[in-house]
């Protein structure tokens, strides 16, 4: 099975702040790799995805960017948060062919 | 992507079966239906797929008619640790180019 690592845990950035998470993969090569975001009570909304190195597709539009450096290394920035990105941040790999998706731990950003 | 419907939130007491079930009426020929669980401030989890009649592992059970517009999820004998959200996906198995898409699933909340 997969582990996803995700970091850090909980942050806590004031409005106009930068942000970089980075989530990277263990037991698969080659995977497909997401970002969600969660607001509290809520589902899981689909920010980025991408099935290779460099390749992203974004599903909404929004003040913030994902890279995918290495094979197993998703990374989710911004240049300058807005309250509205408060939320718990998860990422997800899946091996292509497979059926079931990995969850890592998850982020939980409060931007105050 | 088959889109699905699913109750918001269910109730149940410990040591009863529960039954949640989803509708996708359209739903493709190649999609597969799969449920995840999430606990508060986790990650989902798989819990099981299936693409027609039933499934059953040492988590739940998975019934999907011969016309798969539905399927229901059942949890035998739930406890108090099964208190989570619910999800229901409708995809095709190699869903790599067209990513999984989460709804705002099911809250059940199991009484003592």
């Amino acid at each position: 099975s997969q582990t996803i690592h995700q970091w850090p845990a909980t942050l806590v950035q004031p409005v106009g702040s930068p942000l970089s998470l980075e989530c990277t993969v263990e037991g698969t090569s080659n995977p497909n790799l997401y970002w969600y975001r969660q607001a509290a009570g809520r589902g899981l909304q689909l920010l980025f995805y991408s099935v290779g190195i460099g390749q992203i597709s974004s599903e909404v539009p929004q003040n913030l960017s994902a890279s995918r450096p290495q094979d197993r290394q998703f990374i989710l920035s911004s240049k300058k948060l807005l309250l509205s990105d408060s939320g718990f941040y998860l990422c997800a790999s899946l091996t292509p062919g497979s059926y079931e998706q990995y969850f890592g731990p998850g982020t939980r950003l409060t931007v105050t | 992507l088959a889109k699905t419907t699913q109750p918001i939130s269910m109730d149940s007491y410990e040591g009863q079966e529960v039954n949640i079930t989803c509708s996708h009426n359209n739903i493709a020929t190649n999609d597969y239906i799969t449920w995840y669980q999430q606990f508060p401030s986790q990650g989902p989890r798989f819990i099981i797929q299936g693409y027609k009649t039933k499934v059953t592992n040492e988590v739940a059970s998975l019934f999907i008619p011969a016309d798969r517009k539905s399927s229901t999820l059942s949890l035998p004998r739930v406890s108090l640790s099964d208190t989570a959200v619910y999800y229901c996906l409708v995809g095709a198995r190699n869903s790599g180019n067209t990513p999984l898409v989460f709804g705002k699933g099911t809250r059940l909340s199991v009484i003592a």
